[in-house]
């Protein structure tokens, strides 16, 4: 079984302060994991993965994320935070092989970016 | 940049009614899946899709919902007999398989009344 754990339901950070959207994962084997985010009304969009190679991923919108095997953690960072940050932010994980596919989602965590 | 369609974006329908959500993956991809999210809640998975037949189901997907690929695009879920409690905001998705991330549609918001 797979699961994660986004342990805040919501984060408040001021603009252009760093910010920190926690995530812990449970996986059976190598894990791949994902974040997205959710603007009010909208789909998922993807901003970043960890596949393998370099803990520290970067994404789309200046955002990057530190893969922690020892801690199984995948904290979502931004250097300065945006206003238009603000929105759902979804952490997943998938585990293969066995031909099973799906991803299996956090809580998801409130972002909110205080101008 | 290639999208998932989804259609309609939004569908009213009255508790006992049959539905079907619409939607197209990406042309190249070979998984399909189906998402629900309650009220901006939790993304939970329903069903994946592989080679034309389910891969993999949740306890949510009972004999009440039904996928198909009809025609080689299209990939639809039905949901036979509507309840109240199959509000949400459905999501389609299709990945290329492998370790790669998986594309949402934007998503069908059903309201059941």
């Amino acid at each position: 079984a797979q699961s994660v754990a986004q342990p805040e339901d919501q984060v408040n950070v001021a603009e252009g302060n760093p910010l920190t959207v926690k995530c812990t994962y449970s996986v059976s084997g190598n894990p791949y994991l994902f974040w997205y985010v959710q603007y009010p009304n909208r789909g998922l969009q993807f901003l970043l993965k960890y596949i393998t190679g370099d803990n520290l991923v970067k994404g789309s919108y200046g955002f990057e994320a530190e893969f922690n095997k020892s801690q199984t953690s995948f904290h979502l960072k931004k250097p300065s935070a945006l206003v238009s940050d603000s929105a759902l932010y979804f952490c997943a994980v998938r585990s293969l092989p066995g031909g099973y596919q799906k991803v299996t989602f956090g809580t998801g965590t409130k972002l909110q970016v205080i101008p | 940049e290639p999208e998932v369609t989804q259609t309609p974006s939004h569908q009213v329908t009255q508790m006992g009614q049959e539905v079907i959500l619409r939607c197209v993956p990406i042309s190249n991809h070979l998984y399909f899946y189906w998402y629900r999210q309650i009220l901006g809640q939790k993304v939970e998975f329903l069903v994946s899709f592989y080679n034309n037949e389910i891969s993999e189901k949740s306890e949510i997907f009972d004999d009440q919902f039904s996928v198909e690929r009809p025609d080689g695009s299209n990939f639809t879920l039905k949901i036979r007999s509507t309840k109240l409690e199959d509000s949400a905001m459905y999501f389609c998705a299709s990945s290329d398989g492998g370790a790669t991330e998986a594309f949402f549609g934007q998503g069908t918001r059903l309201t059941v009344v």
